[in-house]
């Protein structure tokens, strides 16, 4: 199995402009997962997905994100207009729709706001 | 909501000796419990997880601990080596959402 896959694997774009992030999980999973991980603030999840369907999109820090899941194997999560808070490395992880099973995480997005 | 906590947030140790990490949690209906392992730069990695109907599970140099009535849950390396240093972190599940509550990490540094 290839495992969660993210792209790209590094971004590096000036303040303002929109930033797509994207993630395939792994076939026959049904719950993603975005996590954003910086020094200060650790791991966050900022949305998760049942069935294609956002579920908690709490983590979400402000109306300049947002997340898409439009099938069962792709998701994006965009920021516009992107920030320099917003640097960090933006994980996706997914898992199989059943109770105590584990995520599986993406290698992550490298995200540089200049 | 659930709410994990994980101490040490650093620990060193010499190679070949033990090193534990301790986390609690506040929700009792959380019935799952992984570890993750990070390496600098790489994504998480499972290494052992537990689930509520069992007290402890080994895996090689690795073992979890599980209390649930005073809702706490260890991890433990034993005979460390180098390439054990990294950040773990600990997390409680429960449900079909499988959302996990994380914990804060531990940077573990196995000296040679």
């Amino acid at each position: 199995d290839a495992g969660v896959i993210q792209s790209p694997r590094h971004e590096v774009t000036e303040m303002g402009q929109e930033v797509t992030l994207r993630c395939k999980p792994i076939s026959g999973h049904n719950s993603l997962f975005w996590y954003r991980q910086t020094m200060m603030r650790g791991l966050e999840l900022l949305i998760y997905f049942n069935n294609n369907v956002p579920i908690d999109d709490s983590g979400m820090p402000e109306d300049r994100f947002s997340a898409k899941m439009p099938n069962a194997s792709f998701s994006t999560l965009k920021i516009q207009p992107s920030e320099p808070r917003d640097s960090a490395v933006y994980f996706c992880a997914s898992t199989m729709g059943r109770a105590n099973q584990p995520q599986h995480f993406g290698d992550g997005t490298r995200l540089s706001i200049l | 909501g659930e709410n994990v906590e994980q101490h040490p947030s650093t620990l060193s140790v010499q190679e070949g000796d033990s090193a534990v990490i301790k986390c609690t949690y506040s929700d009792s209906a959380s019935n799952y419990f992984p570890w993750y392992k990070q390496e600098l730069g790489k994504r998480p990695q499972l290494i052992i997880d537990i689930r509520s109907n069992v007290g402890e599970k080994k895996d090689q140099r690795i073992a979890v601990t599980l209390n649930k009535t005073a809702k706490h849950f260890s991890l433990h390396i034993t005979e460390t080596q180098p390439e054990d240093s990294a950040v773990y972190f600990c997390a409680a599940s429960w449900g079909t959402g499988n959302q996990f509550y994380f914990g804060t990490g531990t940077s573990l540094t196995v000296i040679p």
